[in-house]
């Protein structure tokens, strides 16, 4: 069954770094997610793409994130100055068109910083 | 914003017995989703709904999307240790490509 792969697995960065956290959806589908999880939390969305724009973000999303689908495979999140409370674990999901299509998740990165 | 609900928070349980745990929201939800989570994994669909009063079943799991939109159940009948982790509920409000909101979870461990 296709899924949804993420890379690398485990980020550790130092505060104040540049970390690029990278995903591979499936291959048909024409939405995509980032959504975090801060440990012992639940799962928090953070934005959703769709036709090479962002449709929605939320109010976790700020300036220092952005988004690219630099090709046809690949969806990233770029985090341009981590701070410590970015420690989480951070999954991309994806989803076909249509409205009773489920969106499905990868395995997510962990991202810590110190 | 949204808020989903979920009860209990944690449930201990012996191999075999049957588990309940429902999900309520703050305001109507038009798709009910159950995800399972792993430690150290992300969350697995394992039953969608979409109708009002809709009854679906997935092997041992049978959820339920309530009458008045607001709430979901999922039950499993006679658990396995592989059933240990996490269960979230999740909807888009609207329809299916919007985000979806996150229920806080309840966390099922079996006891030997």
């Amino acid at each position: 069954e296709p899924e949804v792969t993420q890379t690398p697995s485990h980020q550790v960065t130092q505060m104040g770094q540049e970390v690029i956290l990278r995903c591979v959806p499936i291959s048909n589908h024409l939405y995509f997610y980032w959504y975090r999880q801060i440990l012992g939390q639940k799962v928090e969305f953070l934005v959703s793409f769709y036709n090479n724009e962002i449709s929605e973000k939320s109010e976790i999303f700020d300036d220092q994130f952005s988004v690219e689908r630099p090709d046809g495979s690949n969806f990233t999140l770029k985090i341009r100055s981590t701070k410590l409370e970015d420690s989480a674990m951070y999954f991309c999901a994806s989803g076909q068109d249509g409205s009773n299509q489920p969106q499905h998740f990868g395995d997510g990165t962990r991202l810590s910083i110190l | 914003g949204q808020q989903l609900n979920q009860s209990p928070q944690s449930m201990f349980i012996q191999e075999g017995e049957d588990v309940s745990m429902n999900c309520t929201s703050s305001s109507i939800f038009n798709t009910w989703l159950w995800y399972k989570q792993d430690p150290g994994e992300g969350p697995v669909l394992l039953i969608a709904l979409y109708k009002a009063g809709e009854l679906t079943s997935n092997g041992r799991l049978t959820a339920q999307f309530g009458i008045t939109r607001k709430d979901s159940f999922l039950n499993i009948s006679a658990s396995i240790p592989s059933d240990v982790g996490i269960y979230f509920c999740a909807g888009p409000p609207n329809f299916g490509n919007e985000k979806l909101t996150f229920g806080t979870g309840t966390r099922l461990t079996i006891i030997p």
